[in-house]
């Protein structure tokens, strides 16, 4: 099936830093999400991208749809320590009948740096 | 407005005993889907349904099923339980099936097989 490569799986970020994380795939999506997952809680979502070549902020979040349908990167500025979690990306392919079954990277894992 | 809910939040079974999780969705949204999180496979999709039709599934076995009510509240069954369907099990509901809608998660109910 269709596979999201996500990277990378984990970083320290300290406060104040840029992140930077983006998923890949062999495959084309027609939208690409950003979903947020803290632990014991369902994902949030961040920022959705619905058209190739879309770059979309929420705040201090910025994602891009890529061009050629098969990438998106999401850079958070100026982290914050409530920027710690697992950021998952998520798409969903083009077939007419996709509905909202959607697929998923494997997760970045935000953490401080001690 | 209230968000997606799951209940049970937690639960212990054994191996062969089936379970039955619930998910309400956000009230007017008609489309529920189901995933399963595990450390090894991540979020895989596992069905979705929609004005209570079953509009995609994934590559599960049919240990796994769901229906959804008029209500559009959604339940899900696993039959003969195995040691790996020990997971989080998420429910997202969205307003309609097609691409250009957002879906929300619910916290999830944390399925422990011994």
């Amino acid at each position: 099936g269709q596979q999201l490569n996500q990277s990378p799986q984990s970083m320290f970020i300290q406060e104040g830093e840029d992140v930077s994380m983006n998923c890949t795939s062999s495959s084309i999506f027609n939208t690409w999400l950003w979903y947020k997952q803290d632990p014991g809680e369902g994902p949030v979502l961040l920022i959705a991208l619905y058209k190739a070549g879309e770059l979309t902020s929420n705040g201090r979040l910025t994602a891009q749809f890529g061009i050629t349908r098969k990438d998106s990167f999401l850079n958070i500025s100026a982290s914050i320590p409530s920027d710690v979690g697992i950021y998952f990306c998520a798409g969903r392919p083009p077939a007419n009948n996709a509905g909202n079954m959607l697929t998923f990277g494997g997760g970045t894992r935000l953490m401080v740096k001690p | 407005k209230a968000g997606v809910t799951q209940t049970p939040r937690y639960l212990i079974k054994t191996r062969g005993q089936q379970v039955t999780l619930s998910c309400s969705p956000i009230s007017g949204h008609r489309s529920v889907s189901w995933y399963q999180q595990t450390p090894g496979q991540g979020l895989q999709f596992l069905f979705e349904y929609f004005s209570e039709t079953q509009r995609n599934k994934g590559n599960f076995p049919g240990r796994f099923s769901g229906r959804q009510f008029s209500n559009s509240r959604s339940e899900m069954n696993v039959s003969t339980l195995e040691l790996g369907d020990s997971a989080l099990y998420l429910c997202a509901s969205s307003q309609r099936s097609t691409q250009d809608n957002e879906q929300f998660f619910g916290p999830g109910t944390r399925l422990t097989v011994l």
